[in-house]
């Protein structure tokens, strides 16, 4: 598992709280992501950082913000969730072995929104 | 719009048949180009990843095979495992860049 932990794993909430999901990675990996999962759609990325407070926009980054203030812990928030945010959401770190960077994924944390 | 179309949706195939699942691109930029495989309550996991320079890549009983003119590329499972019964993603990259399209996925069956 790249020594990368999420936490909740499962949260359920009401339509316009705000949301925290934290991603902890054990092993001083620079580049972290923040994925959703739904189905029909594979995974697509949210946010990524490549280092501490350095982060950029991926492909579905609207109602999503993100923090790093340590190279440990990237923080995904929803401002004011939705019942579009319902996913399941995944954080990946990235290490470069063999020539290639390989992304490695957490265990996901399954967020509803009601 | 999704920038990697992957085929089929999901696949049952018999004990020690091969399994063969398909994607394709439109982005020729892409050079890096995985597979991930996903249990039920798991993250996905890489399982062999290819770059365009080379037409195949074996690790054990999973291939890949890449046909760069026709910006398509595939998975074999040969010998195939009910513990191979997962749901795969094939992705593609830039390798300078951090972004990575996924396909939608397919769920493979392995009937014992």
């Amino acid at each position: 598992d790249a020594g990368i932990t999420q936490s909740p794993r499962h949260k359920v909430t009401e339509t316009g709280t705000p949301v925290t999901l934290r991603c902890h990675q054990t092993e001083n990996h620079r580049y972290m992501y923040w994925y959703r999962q739904d189905p029909g759609h594979g995974l697509r990325l949210i946010h990524y950082s490549y280092g501490v407070k350095d982060t950029d926009k991926g492909e579905v980054s609207d109602g999503y913000s993100v923090s790093r203030s340590k190279t440990e812990d990237f923080l995904l928030t929803l401002e004011s969730a939705t019942s579009s945010q319902t996913s399941v959401y995944f954080c990946a770190i990235r290490t470069h072995r063999g020539g290639e960077n390989e992304q490695f994924f957490g265990p996901g944390t399954r967020l509803t929104v009601l | 719009q999704q920038q990697v179309k992957q085929s089929p949706q999901s696949l049952i195939v018999q004990k020690g048949g091969i399994s063969i699942i398909n994607c394709a691109y439109e982005n020729t930029a892409f050079d890096y180009f995985p597979w991930y495989q996903q249990f039920p309550g798991k993250g996905p996991a890489l399982l062999i990843a290819i770059r365009p320079d080379v037409s195949e890549k074996k690790e054990g009983r999973f291939t890949i095979s890449f046909n760069k003119s026709a910006k398509q590329f595939s998975l074999h499972i040969m010998d195939s495992q009910p513990g191979d019964s997962a749901t795969y993603f094939c992705a593609a990259s830039i390798r300078v860049n951090n972004d990575m399209r996924f396909g939608a996925g397919t769920r493979l069956t392995v009937k014992p």
